[in-house]
């Protein structure tokens, strides 16, 4: 199966400064998806990219699907203690998510 | 959107035991979906269940060690069998959410397996 692989694992910023995740694939992928995952709990649904240079917003969130669609990236912009979490991309095969590593970001208030 | 419950919450279980973990959604789906997620590690499938058939197992995983039962479109459950330290982690269900637009995928909120 296609596999993502996500960068950075970890992220520590101030408050206020931004920050920006990438997933990449070695194929050609149908979908991207995103996910926030709060500390102690579960995976929750941010968006999904389809198209080839797709670039969606989501208040201070920006999500991009690269022109091959091998490559996706999430951008925060002055980030807040609330978006604590994991972000993970994933790629829907079917029903089946396969998810990148994630990464963590803490932000320093 | 669907609400998805899971039970138990948490359990520390001995090694060699079994646990097994119940997952009840709020409509019908097609398919569940039961993910691992280890200490600090991303989430990895183990399985699709289907109603009415036998969950297809991603590689790595074996019914032998990870039975799943699908009795209706609402509830499935995962059996953790012979459990060792190495199992420990969070195991959560997921459904799908697919219309024209697109799709995305709903989590219970998880159980957390301790095995000591």
């Amino acid at each position: 199966g296609q596999q993502v692989m996500q960068i950075p694992q970890y992220q520590h910023v101030q408050e206020g400064e931004d920050f920006t995740t990438y997933c990449n694939s070695s194929t050609t992928l149908s979908n991207i998806q995103w996910y926030k995952q709060r500390p102690g709990g579960h995976p929750v649904f941010l968006i999904q990219l389809v198209k080839s240079g797709e670039v969606k917003k989501q208040k201070r969130l920006t999500f991009q699907f690269g022109e091959a669609k091998k490559n996706s990236s999430l951008h925060i912009t002055a980030t807040q203690t609330t978006d604590v979490g994991t972000y993970f991309c994933g790629h829907n095969q079917g029903g089946k998510l396969i998810f990148g590593q994630g990464t963590e970001l803490s932000v320093k208030p | 959107s669907a609400v998805i419950s899971q039970k138990p919450s948490r359990d520390i279980c001995q090694r060699g035991t079994s646990l097994t973990i119940q997952c009840q959604v709020d409509s019908q789906v097609t398919m569940m979906f039961w993910y691992r997620q280890q200490p600090g590690q991303s989430l990895t499938l183990i399985a699709t269940a289907n109603q009415g058939s036998e969950a297809t197992y991603e590689s790595g995983f074996v019914i032998d060690k990870f039975p799943i039962s699908r009795p209706n479109l609402t509830f499935s459950t995962l059996t953790v069998s012979n459990m060792s330290p190495e199992d420990s982690s969070i195991y959560l269900c997921s459904v799908e959410d697919s219309n024209r637009w697109g799709s995305k995928q709903y989590f219970g909120p998880g159980t957390r397996l301790t095995v000591t």
